[in-house]
């Protein structure tokens, strides 16, 4: 199973835009790279997902080099209500599933 | 449609007790995981199944935990003779057999052994 390393933590303010780094320098040719963000008392939900390249849709872009030992969430002017806990998460997905280890994640604080 | 539901959301016992949790997940999704949290930690994966395939019970911290699952679908996570250290939410996720598919959570229970 790749391995993911975040920042612990991040602080930004109401209408930045917040880009949270995930290195997963061993991933293995069929992992998929998957977003989630977790809210205090409340189960995690999936924002994104991608496999290469640039990744778009209403809530966040994802980025992933060529190499794809990295990926760089991107959450476009943010809110106050996007203060949680952002996980990345990588694994194969194909068929008969995978196993899931999911990081201590990253706090992110938006500020007035 | 519905989805993931958990019981009980709050379940209070004494050390030493029994307890069941229950996960019933979205309908035709035939991946199901567990997962505990401990107050500010992140998620500590317990157990995976996958259709009618053996379940990976490599995250399951001692023999007094144990799950099963029923007719692929609905799961119970059983933790005998609880400990304090066993208080924590327990969640549960299911997702679709594709490739890259993504989990959906349910609200979780919250432990508290006393």
């Amino acid at each position: 199973l790749a391995k993911t390393t975040q920042p612990i933590s991040m602080d930004s303010y109401e209408g930045q835009e917040v880009n949270i780094t995930c290195s997963h320098n061993n991933i293995a040719t069929n992992d998929y790279i998957t977003w989630y963000q977790q809210f205090p008392s409340q189960g995690p939900r999936f924002i994104i997902q991608g496999y290469k390249t640039k990744v778009t849709n209403e809530v966040a872009s994802l980025f992933i080099p060529a190499d794809r030992k990295s990926s760089t969430l991107s959450l476009p002017r943010v809110s106050l209500s996007d203060t949680a806990v952002y996980y990345c998460l990588v694994g194969s997905g194909n068929t008969g599933g995978f196993k899931t280890i999911f990081g201590a994640g990253t706090r992110l604080f938006v500020k007035a | 449609g519905a989805g993931v539901s958990q019981s009980p959301s709050n379940k209070v016992t004494e050390k030493g007790k029994d307890v069941e949790l229950r996960c019933d997940p979205i309908s035709g999704h035939t991946a199901l995981y567990w997962y505990r949290q401990s107050l500010g930690q992140g998620l500590e994966f317990l157990i995976y199944f996958q259709g009618n395939s053996a379940p990976d019970k490599s995250g399951l911290p001692s023999d007094r935990f144990s799950a099963e699952r029923t007719g692929g679908s609905v799961s119970t996570l059983t933790i005998q003779r609880t400990q304090q250290e066993d208080s924590a939410v327990y969640l549960c996720a299911s997702r679709r057999d594709q490739p890259g598919g993504e989990q959906y959570f349910g609200p979780g229970t919250r432990l508290t052994v006393t």
